[in-house]
């Protein structure tokens, strides 16, 4: 079994849809949580950190962590054609990879939103 | 536009060649971290730098190595090179080596063996 699993996708939905988009892990040493967008032929960009278990919301984004469930989730509220990209989670078990640098990713879910 | 910047975007080389990655962190930033992107494995760290020493090995190849310069810019060589070594390379910078600072990806190279 792999460390991080996501759902390679890809997702299509109509635009001002809600995404849900999710990963689930089996190392219950991961405290924290990211969630990556990397446009096609660019490099990731973080949008989301959280820590334990519990939500977050930045506009459009909302994170959520069940640590009990090993199972986050990122929710997109009415996505737009500009939220078409590949979205890759990311965990460790030391803050942004601590001294270790090691962030773990899932391959990532390739998202479609259709105008 | 992270900051972060990578030369060359894309190489094509032969197998059994060897080839040099370059990277220029953000300005500021003494961490830089090298990833392979793939389509089977995905986005895997291979090794990190700050100011200098590494400070974490990953999946690194023997065949791979890296150096960070004075100047804080960090080169990844690939040595022998094999098919499978076909990916994206990128390249992340951050402020420190542990903490709340975020990485900071740079476009990537993409590497392709013939």
């Amino acid at each position: 079994q792999k460390e991080v699993e996501q759902d390679p996708g890809p997702l299509s939905v109509p635009e001002g849809a809600i995404v849900s988009l999710n990963c689930t892990y089996s190392n219950s040493a991961f405290q924290y949580f990211m969630w990556y967008r990397q446009y096609s032929r660019k490099g990731p960009e973080l949008l989301m950190y959280t820590y334990s278990s519990g939500n977050k919301e930045d506009g459009r984004f909302t994170a959520q962590v069940d640590k009990s469930s090993k199972y986050i989730s990122l929710f997109i509220r009415d996505s737009q054609p500009s939220d078409s990209a590949t979205y890759l989670c990311a965990m460790s078990a030391q803050a942004y990879g601590g001294s270790q640098g090691n962030l773990i990713f899932g391959k990532g879910t390739k998202l479609s939103v259709k105008p | 536009d992270s900051g972060v910047t990578q030369t060359p975007k894309h190489l094509i080389t032969a197998t059994g060649q060897r080839v040099t990655l370059r990277c220029s962190p953000r300005s500021g930033d003494l961490s830089v971290y090298w990833y392979q992107q793939s389509l089977d494995q995905g986005l895997q760290f291979l090794i990190q730098y700050y100011n200098g020493e590494e400070r974490a090995k990953g999946n690194i190849l023997e065949r791979f190595s890296a150096q960070q310069f004075p100047d804080l810019h960090s080169e990844l060589n690939l040595s022998s090179l094999e098919l499978g070594d076909s990916a994206l390379y990128f390249c992340a910078s951050s402020v420190d080596y542990q903490g709340t600072d975020t990485q900071y990806f740079g476009p990537g190279t993409r590497l392709t063996v013939l």
